[in-house]
Formats: structure tokens, sequence, C-alpha cells
């Protein structure tokens, strides 16, 4: 069981846009930045958004992060075959003292 | 371009000790604005953190973690390294080691990532 709750799965058709969203607490996404990955079959994790929103350099920005209160949401825009892939969100959990990730989300480009 | 490379044994008896070794290249790990941080995987799971280091060797650890962890840094090797103790089944994972962002303590995010390497406890 994860701290933070994202969906199984997602689906979107190519070109259409996508949401995945991270539900946390006041303890972890309430009071904390958010970072989110894309792990590609096979593949180690890579960053995609960090601090909430900002992307690092060569991310495009088809890829979008957000955060409200304890709920943080990624945005995929202009969906590709070549975005099937796990999202994972990862922030830090101030009572925990650890940082923590969603269980992921993968999604699937029909 | 900063790289990293995860090494070490990819089978580990239980009760045994895991060790691995994470080599930075194309960037110093002596430098001041970074942590160093190791995650692990078990197979078809998801992430969890496991602890972070400092060139200084200031470490933070996950408290959730159940078996004992250390980890340590070489900075004239450019490399640090973990040691899982006392392992079982449940230590089976992809254990990757990567950099952690410059941010403050509400701020943990990690880029670069090494490969990873797969470790399966087993006798």
């Amino acid at each position: 069981q994860s701290v933070l709750t994202q969906p199984p799965s997602v689906s979107a058709a190519p070109g259409q846009k996508v949401t995945i969203s991270c539900s946390g607490s006041s303890s972890n996404i309430g009071n904390n930045y958010v970072s989110w990955y894309q792990q590609l079959p096979g593949t180690a994790p890579k960053l995609l958004i960090y601090d909430n929103n900002k992307r690092p350099s060569g991310i495009p920005d088809r890829f979008s992060g957000s955060k409200s209160g304890a709920s943080a949401t990624l945005g995929i825009t202009g969906l590709q075959t070549g975005d099937e892939a796990d999202y994972y969100c990862g922030t830090w959990d101030s009572t925990l003292s650890a940082g923590v990730f969603g269980g992921g989300t993968k999604l699937t480009v029909l | 371009q900063l790289q990293l490379q995860e090494s070490g044994p990819g089978l580990v008896k239980p009760s045994e000790t895991l060790s691995l070794t994470c080599t930075v290249s194309g960037g110093s790990i002596s430098s001041s604005s970074y942590y160093w941080g190791w995650i692990r995987q078990p197979p078809g799971k998801g992430l969890e953190w496991i602890g972070s280091i400092f060139y200084s060797g200031s470490t933070y650890y996950n408290p959730s973690f159940k078996s004992p962890v250390t980890i340590s840094v070489d900075t004239s090797k450019n490399q640090f390294s973990l040691n899982l103790r006392s392992v079982t089944a449940a230590d089976t994972a992809v254990y990757y080691c990567a950099r952690r962002g410059p941010g403050g303590s509400s701020s943990i995010w990690f880029d670069p990532w090494g490969q990873g390497t797969l470790v399966t406890v087993s006798s």
C-alpha cells in the first residue's frame, strides 16, 4: 500500500490529452513539492517534472504538472505511442521523514 | 553528461548482506549541491526510497525499512555504496542509484538514474 494514491491505469487515443492523478495528505503532497517520473518498459525511471510544475531541460512541454492541496496531477497532451509507460509521482513525507512514491499508473495509448 | 552505474552481485543468500556500488562519471560526487540516493523496485511493483548520502558522509534513511541499511561514500573513487544486512526474499528487487536534486528538505526528486541492477535473494 503506497502512501501516495495513483490510478492503476489510464488510456487515451493518439493525439489526445490524458491526466494522471496523485493523491496524498498534508504530511506529504500538501506541504512538499511533487515530482513525476516516466518508466518505459525495462528501463530506469526518468524525471519528467520536479517542484510541482518544472520541467528539466529536454522534456517537451507536452508534459505538465500541477498541484492543488494534497493532490497533484500530471498532464500529457498530444499523446504518442512512445508515451506508453508507467508513471510515478513522488514527494517527501514530513511525518514519515522519508521520500515516498505513488504505486504507479500504466498509460496505454490506444 | 552525468552518468551513474550500479554494480554488485546479482544473487545474495537469505540472511546475508547485499552490497552494491554506484559509480558516478561525468561529474563529481563531491558537489556541494547534491545528495545521492538509492531507490529500489521489486519485480512488478512500485518504487521505494531507501536512503541518501552527502559527499561529507551525512546520511538519512527511510525509517520504514525493515532490513538494516548503511550507505557510505568514497569521494576518491567517485562512488557511493549500499549495504543491506540480513536480507530476505522480500529484498529481491531492481536497485537504482540516482542523484537527488538540490532543493531543500521539502523538495525531493531524482535525476539522473542509473540503469538499475537486479538483485535476487535466494538460497
